[in-house]
């Protein structure tokens, strides 16, 4: 298996400007997440699924954030617009019913300036 | 609120030397344990983990203390290797197995 993959691994973006991320999870895997990674406050979870359906979106910032996952290979997260505070790793992590490992993808680099 | 507290924020330690990271949780409804290692560019990955049934458990050169009533647990790295420079999360899970993380700890070791 490939693992959990992102895209893009980067992205540099202007303030105001749309971005979306891109997850494939592992296969078989029913519960995704998205994670943001900073200095200033770790990781940090922001919303979960499980069988493609938002279970808790409690971390998700701002109304300027969405995640959606249309098919169990698939998930984005958007942000519109960015701001330069939006600046962090943003990371997918997949994992199956019953199993206590989550397995993160290698992360997307987002700088908005 | 954070309730997984993890300390120091960095860690500078000799090769050879011992790696020491402390975790401090609050919510006792918390049964899974694990600890995450995260390399520069990379994601997180499980290193090690530990329920509350046991004070201890060991893997290679990595080993998970555990203490239950001061709701505490940290993981000690044994012969530390400038290859175990990373950041390291602490974790932990209720029923749900959805983790709570701490702010990480950076290790670097010194060749």
């Amino acid at each position: 298996d490939a693992g959990v993959i992102q895209s893009p691994r980067h992205e540099v973006t202007e303030m105001g400007q749309e971005v979306t991320l891109r997850c494939k999870p592992i296969s078989g895997h029913d519960y995704l997440f998205w994670y943001r990674q900073t200095m200033m406050r770790g990781l940090e979870l922001l919303i979960y699924f499980n069988n493609n359906v938002p279970i808790d979106d409690s971390g998700m910032p701002e109304d300027r954030f969405s995640a959606k996952m249309p098919n169990a290979s698939f998930s984005t997260l958007k942000i519109q617009p960015s701001e330069p505070r939006d600046s962090a790793v943003y990371f997918c992590a997949s994992r199956g019913t019953g199993v206590l490992e989550q397995y993160f993808g290698p992360g997307t680099r987002l700088t908005v300036t | 609120q954070q309730q997984v507290k993890q300390s120091p924020q960095s860690l500078i330690v000799q090769k050879g030397g011992i790696s020491i990271i402390n975790c401090a949780y609050e919510n006792t409804a918390f049964d899974y344990f694990p600890w995450y290692q995260q390399f520069p560019g990379k994601g997180p990955a499980l290193l090690i983990a530990i329920r509350p049934d046991v004070s201890e458990k060991k893997e290679g050169r990595f080993t998970i203390s555990f203490n239950k009533s001061a709701k505490q647990f940290s993981l000690h790295i044994m012969d530390s290797q400038p290859g175990d420079s990373a950041t390291y999360f602490c974790a932990a899970t209720a029923g749900s197995y959805i983790p709570t993380f701490g702010r990480g700890t950076s290790l670097i070791v010194h060749p």
